[in-house]
């Protein structure tokens, strides 16, 4: 099934313990996003990456990191999380990069909450 | 950085009445979308429209994109309890450098059995 996976979905975590937050698609997508859901706020762009080892700042990059060693995988690294990064994150792709036809694939979204 | 004008913010509304959201952007766009997240779920894309002035059905879901290339409606008819969510407006200009999908804050419905 064509998918694009995060881990963990759920996590509670206190102020400065770093934490990665994973992301995997199965469909051989060359674009793939980070993006951050807050109430009133809509889905904010934290980093995107338009092919392996080509990754480039959203609207809202400060606290955190990416990687894209691999194509299938785009893990969401805070080193130093924060309570305003208490949020729920999407992680999505897409077939071309940059998505010319608009189709974003998310992902079902991680719950994090930073105390 | 850009913005786009996405209302009404929510709505709540009777099962069977019909539904009517839309964007507006002070830019132009190539392309306007149409997202919608279930609760508890990522996104899932709607309507995409690419050319001013085209008008899109998807069932019972109907989008237009603004002849000024500024602005996009989203209208769902007879509106039914699975309609519940948030739907999102997204633009884009394809074959730009940055590959940014720019959304709406979205417009959360609730319908009333």
């Amino acid at each position: 099934e064509a998918q694009v996976t995060q881990n963990p979905r759920y996590l509670i975590t206190v102020t400065g313990k770093k934490l990665t937050v994973t992301c995997s698609q199965n469909m051989n997508h060359e674009y793939m996003s980070w993006y951050r859901q807050d109430p009133g706020l809509g889905l904010r762009q934290i980093y995107y990456s338009m092919n392996v080892e080509v990754t480039d700042k959203g609207d809202v990059p400060e606290g955190y990191k990416v990687s894209r060693k691999e194509k299938r995988n785009f893990p969401l690294i805070l080193e130093s999380p924060s309570p305003n990064q208490t949020s729920l994150y999407f992680c999505a792709s897409s077939l071309s990069s940059p998505p010319g036809t608009g189709e974003l694939f998310f992902g079902e979204g991680s719950r994090l909450t930073v105390l | 950085g850009q913005q786009l004008n996405q209302s009404p913010q929510s709505m709540f509304i009777q099962e069977g009445e019909d539904v009517s959201m839309n964007c507006t952007s002070s830019s132009i766009f190539n392309t306007w979308l149409w997202y919608k997240q279930d609760p508890g779920e990522g996104p899932v894309l709607l309507i995409a429209l690419y050319k001013a002035g085209e008008l899109t059905s998807n069932g019972r879901l109907t989008a237009q994109f603004g002849i000024t290339r500024k602005d996009s409606f989203l209208n769902i008819s007879a509106s039914i309890p699975s309609d519940v969510g948030i739907y999102f407006c997204a633009c884009q200009n394809y074959g730009g450098s940055q590959g940014n999908l720019i959304f709406g804050k979205g417009t959360k419905l609730s319908v009333k059995p």
